[in-house]
């Protein structure tokens, strides 16, 4: 069973800090995603990383940055904290497209929520 | 551009009797579509994915394309299918999903 694994299930900061949420997967995917859930807006896509020191911008990337240096980890940065970037957020991986199938199903992590003073 | 609505926040419905969560989707290629659900305090999981076309937890889902529409339905629902339900799409093309805002479904006693 695919497990990812976000190093905090809850988080408090203070206002321009420099904050780091950690996700590891532990079945070799390719793929790794970064997403924000607030209630009423879903699920937004802040980036998405389709390999190892690869990156792509989402929805949302405003504020933040992402870094994957190694294929099993992939960590979001919060350069400096702001209170409207408080939320939940959700890391995700997936296995690369193949087969004819453009998209694999996605696993995700517990979540963390983080909250900014 | 590529969008997901799914027209309900809200839903709910008594033990029993059938369920439907709609979801409509725009998108002018091949499309893939995924139901995920999140129980509470669970993480979000993979409910049920066109491709497959098999029944999950007495869900079904059929993609219809000339109304470009990906509804969830179960014929008797029950207190545990209560969760936030999200529909999802893929572009060919790229491996990023388009979730929709979310309904959540509440099945009261």
């Amino acid at each position: 069973d695919v497990k990812v694994t976000q190093s905090s299930r809850y988080l408090v900061k203070r206002t321009g800090e420099k904050v780091f949420l950690e996700c590891v997967q532990d079945m070799d995917h390719e793929n790794m995603f970064w997403y924000r859930q607030d209630p009423g807006l879903g699920l937004r896509l802040i980036y998405f990383s389709y390999d190892v020191k690869m990156k792509e911008k989402g929805d949302i990337p405003e504020g933040y940055s992402v870094s994957r240096e190694k294929k099993e980890r992939f960590s979001l940065i919060l350069e400096s904290a702001s209170t409207n970037q408080t939320s939940m957020y959700l890391c995700a991986s997936s296995s690369a497209a193949g087969g004819g199938i453009s998209n694999q199903p996605q696993h995700f992590g517990d979540g963390t929520r983080l909250s900014i003073l | 551009a590529q969008r997901v609505t799914q027209p309900e926040k809200l839903l709910s419905v008594f033990k029993g009797a059938p369920v439907e969560l709609k979801c409509n989707y725009s998108y002018s290629g091949s499309p893939e579509l995924f139901w995920y659900v999140q129980y509470s305090r669970q993480r979000l999981q993979l409910l049920l994915r066109h491709i497959s076309r098999e029944s999950i937890k007495g869900f079904t889902a059929d993609l219809n394309k000339g109304e470009t529409s990906f509804h969830l339905k179960k014929p008797f629902a029950q207190e545990e299918d209560s969760a936030m339900y999200y529909c999802a799409l893929g572009q060919g093309g790229s491996e990023k999903l388009v979730f929709g805002k979310g309904t959540k479904l509440t099945v009261n006693p």
